[in-house]
């Protein structure tokens, strides 16, 4: 079955650090993948999106890397900020026909 | 301004009722999408419509139904079939190709 795989546990990391999060997927074959963050009782809002002939990308302190050898994004935020405390979701387009799924997200908490 | 804008933000329902979510959008897009958040969980796709008079139903569709009467607007009905309405609803629209959705404030719906 088709699955897009987040950490649903928390990542708790202390002011400065890097935090990185993880997106894994089965069974798709996404031309693109899209990040986002969602605070709590807000809509998401989007950070990033990454082509599947793209390596990596970058935003400010955000930075997002693509594998599909390994069906994997991994997303970066250095510097890391209480501010930067939210919910990150992963999403990508199963058919290229405007149908962004989306992973379960995982709660980043930043300690200062 | 433009954005995409749901109403109500919280609305209160019996069982056996059937109501009706708005959404509209002035950004000119001509895909939108109608998701369920349930607390601690990701986006489920309910419907989306790429074009005017035309829609597809997402993973869980059922208990639901939705128009695309005009481009602007996509609302949706959750029904008296749909056993467990209670749940945070969030709306989103985006340009057709490869790029960013755009989500509104959502609709937290409370069966009582």
């Amino acid at each position: 079955s088709q699955k897009i795989e987040q950490n649903s546990e928390a990542l708790n990391i202390q002011e400065g650090k890097t935090a990185t999060l993880t997106c894994n997927y089965t069974n798709y074959s996404p031309a693109y993948l899209q990040w986002y963050r969602q605070d709590p009782g807000r809509g998401p809002v989007f950070l990033l999106l990454i082509r599947e002939n793209e390596k990596e990308k970058r935003k400010e302190r955000l930075k997002v890397t693509f594998d599909t050898t390994l069906k994997q994004s991994l997303f970066h935020i250095t510097a890391s900020q209480p501010a930067d405390s939210a919910t990150y979701l992963c999403a990508l387009d199963p058919n290229a026909g405007n149908m962004l799924t989306f992973g379960g997200g995982t709660r980043l908490m930043v300690k200062p | 301004d433009g954005g995409i804008t749901q109403s109500p933000k919280y609305l209160f329902r019996k069982e056996g009722q059937n109501v009706t979510l708005s959404c509209e959008q002035n950004l000119n897009h001509d895909a939108m999408y109608w998701y369920r958040q349930d607390p601690g969980q990701g986006l489920r796709l309910i419907y989306y419509s790429q074009i005017v008079n035309d829609f597809q139903k997402g993973d869980i569709a059922e208990g639901y139904s939705v128009s695309r009467e005009k481009k602007e607007s996509f609302p949706l009905t959750v029904t008296s079939a749909q056993k467990n309405p209670t749940a945070f609803y969030l709306c989103a629209s985006s340009p057709t190709g490869w790029t960013e959705a755009f989500f509104g404030q959502g609709t937290r719906l409370t069966v009582v």
